[in-house]
């Protein structure tokens, strides 16, 4: 299974760029890489998802290099409020999409 | 996600009683997930629907039920509690997304304590 594997724990100083890199060794062709951000005592929430190079939206940027085998996700300039729960998923397409949510990055962002 | 809301939000049991959480949604998805998610652990998959006479085991269904009553409710059961169960739990839909990944909508999330 394509499962994940993510640094514990991050702490950033305000208007720092944080970039949180997660491992899937085992990620097969079809699948898809998406981050959630959660914070404490509320249901995660979707901030980006890719396949491939780059993507950008509002919130956030996503990175995969070419052999997938990693993705990084990238938080400009944090504010307090990012501090947050970040969990990478790789959609196990073999097993009928379910997904796996890790243990996660717990970021802090301190002023 | 107001489109998406469980009850109750916080309970508190006995080992051994039966009990019952809610999850009901408006968005109008198909595809329907309980999770469960303990101190300092991620969210685990408990059981998921992908329509109403569709119902999967997740990781962790020991000791667990479900029930979908229609596409909009999706119910998850715990026969006999007991205090290993004490957690939160969320309740999520999605829509098949063709061929990417679903994005999940999450409810606010149950707290559970059997004591």
């Amino acid at each position: 299974l394509a499962k994940t594997t993510q640094p514990v724990s991050m702490d950033s100083y305000e208007g720092q760029e944080v970039n949180i890199t997660c491992s899937h060794n085992n990620i097969a062709t079809n699948d898809y890489i998406t981050w959630y951000q959660q914070f404490p005592s509320q249901g995660p929430r979707f901030i980006i998802q890719g396949y491939k190079t780059k993507v950008t939206n509002e919130v956030a940027s996503l990175f995969i290099p070419a052999d997938r085998k990693s993705s990084t996700l990238s938080l400009p300039r944090v504010s307090l409020s990012d501090t947050a729960v970040y969990y990478c998923l790789v959609d196990v397409t073999n097993t009928g999409n379910q997904f796996y949510f890790g243990t996660g990055t717990s970021l802090t962002v301190i002023p | 996600d107001a489109d998406v809301t469980q009850t109750p939000r916080n309970r508190i049991t006995k080992t051994g009683k039966r009990i019952m959480l809610e999850c009901s949604q408006t968005k109008g998805h198909d595809r329907m997930y309980w999770y469960r998610q303990d101190p300092g652990l991620g969210l685990r998959l408990i059981y998921y629907s992908f329509d109403v006479k569709d119902i999967n085991k997740g990781e962790i269904s020991d000791g667990y039920s479900v029930s979908r009553q229609a596409q909009a409710k999706f119910s998850l059961s715990l026969e006999s509690a007991i205090p290993n169960q004490t957690a939160l739990y969320f309740c999520a839909t999605s829509e098949p997304a063709g061929a990417s990944t679903d994005t999940q909508y999450f409810g606010p999330g149950t707290r559970l304590t059997v004591l």
